[in-house]
């Protein structure tokens, strides 16, 4: 079972409500990682961190802020949601060593009316 | 632009039949895997093939990957109803980046 943890699983707002999506692993793993995925589409890389204070932007462009204060937590924001932003978020780690494999949360499905 | 496409997108099968899903990619891979994703769900890692192997086996699952060809298979035999989800490769191109790139996956339905 993995040990990563994403909350919440399921947000309904209102536009331009602020919201954060919650993402935790206690397997210390280094290297994390937010998708962004359309139902029955392809995930696309929005975020990703190398460790503690590293964050950079991934291949698709995302309204979206990410920051990474703990090795635990790796925390997604949206200032200002928009119904385009409808989606679902996944978070994934990678261990810094061995089989590079990604280990996936279950994800957080957001809907903005 | 995505590197792995799958193919089918999707494939309906009955109970105890093999299942086959394709990937091609673009670029040169440090590995490729396999993911399997149940409806609403994460993903969860299957098996992995790296670039220098041509075939892998792991319980009922076989992949097969042609370097030569930019592509990779998954066989999936004596499928079960427990089977049913979405199927994504990912190819790892290696460097720094440690991204993995996916494909659009092939949703897999078999009936009992």
């Amino acid at each position: 079972e993995a040990d990563i943890y994403q909350t919440p699983r399921y947000l309904v707002i209102g536009t331009g409500k602020k919201i954060t999506l919650e993402c935790s692993q206690t397997m210390g793993h280094d290297k994390m990682y937010w998708y962004q995925q359309d139902p029955g589409m392809e995930l696309h890389l929005i975020h990703y961190s190398y460790g503690v204070n590293s964050t950079e932007k991934g291949d698709l462009s995302s309204e979206s802020t990410v920051s990474r204060i703990r090795t635990e937590h790796f925390p997604l924001t949206l200032e200002s949601a928009r119904p385009s932003h409808t989606s679902q978020y996944l978070c994934a780690t990678r261990s810094q060593s061995g089989a590079n494999v990604l280990t996936f949360g279950a994800g957080s499905r957001l809907t903005v009316l | 632009s995505q590197q792995g496409e799958e193919d089918p997108q999707a494939l309906s099968i009955q109970e105890g039949e093999n299942a086959t899903m394709n990937c091609s990619y673009k670029t040169s891979i440090n590995n490729l895997q396999w993911y399997r994703q149940n409806s609403g769900r994460g993903l969860v890692h299957l098996i992995l093939i790296r670039s220098n192997e041509r075939e892998k086996h792991s319980g009922r699952l076989r992949v097969t990957l042609d370097t030569s060809k930019k592509s990779s298979s998954l066989l999936i035999t004596a499928s079960r109803a427990a089977d049913t989800a979405s199927y994504f490769c990912a190819t790892d191109s290696g460097g720094s980046n440690y991204k993995l790139t996916f494909g659009k996956g092939t949703l897999l339905t078999v009936n009992p």
